[in-house]
């Protein structure tokens, strides 16, 4: 069965920067058949997708965070992590971490992380 | 970016009640369009793909229908646990956007 966990601070001082890691247990992330993303949620509202990170090294940005974001993985960990500069109270909000299915139609996210609150404040 | 909009935002429904949702987009997406369940302090849960494709173990009183820019999830016999907000995604390009939502409450 396929987990992923997300782990990382859960409080980031503003204009610092967020670092969240997501391990993929139960199988492996260097697969073509395969996506790796990120969605956030602000407490109370509705989910943002992030961006996405492919097999090819291939990676999409929401354009509303194209400047201040970063995604990557690390196969030898099984990893794949995400950074978002200059956080400001905004950016407050739950992350997950998703795996996309490239070979399915409608490449939805079939399994997600537990969720991580990342809180921005001094 | 392509909006996508769903409705109602909130409905209330009685255990039995056949539900639907709607969700448009703003420009055609063919069927590249997704629905998640959340409930409250959870990760979301894969229930449709492909506008229409159920989701394996999922209940079949789980329906998607539609394709182009207006798509519809039914519940057929709303149960108890089927009480929480529900999100359409589209991924025919990216950003990859999700409808606002659809809370399901209990009447």
């Amino acid at each position: 069965q396929l987990q992923l966990q997300e782990s990382g601070p859960g409080l980031v001082k503003p204009s610092e920067t967020l670092s969240l890691t997501c391990t993929v247990f139960g199988g492996s992330i260097s697969t073509s058949s395969y996506y790796w993303g990120w969605i956030r949620q602000p407490p109370g509202k509705g989910l943002e997708w992030i961006g996405n990170t492919y097999y090819s090294g291939t990676t999409y940005y929401n354009p509303s965070l194209e400047s201040r974001v970063s995604i990557s993985a690390d196969t030898s960990k099984n990893q794949f992590s995400l950074r978002l500069s200059f956080v400001t109270a905004a950016d407050t909000a739950a992350y997950f971490c998703a795996r996309g299915i490239v070979v399915v139609a409608g490449t939805p996210f079939d399994y997600w992380g537990q969720g991580t609150l990342v809180t921005v404040s001094s | 970016d392509i909006q996508m909009t769903q409705s109602p935002s909130s409905l209330s429904a009685s255990v039995g009640d056949r539900v639907t949702i709607t969700c448009r987009a703003s420009q055609i997406i063919s069927n590249f369009l997704n629905w998640y369940q959340q409930k409250p302090g959870k990760a979301p849960k894969l229930l449709i793909y492909a506008a229409s494709s159920l989701q394996s173990g999922v209940p079949s009183r789980f329906s998607g229908s539609g394709s182009g820019t207006d798509f519809t999830l039914t519940i057929s016999g709303l149960q108890p646990e089927d009480f929480a907000t529900y999100y359409c995604q589209q991924s025919y390009s990216t950003p990859h956007t999700f409808g606002g939502g659809t809370k399901v409450e209990i009447k």
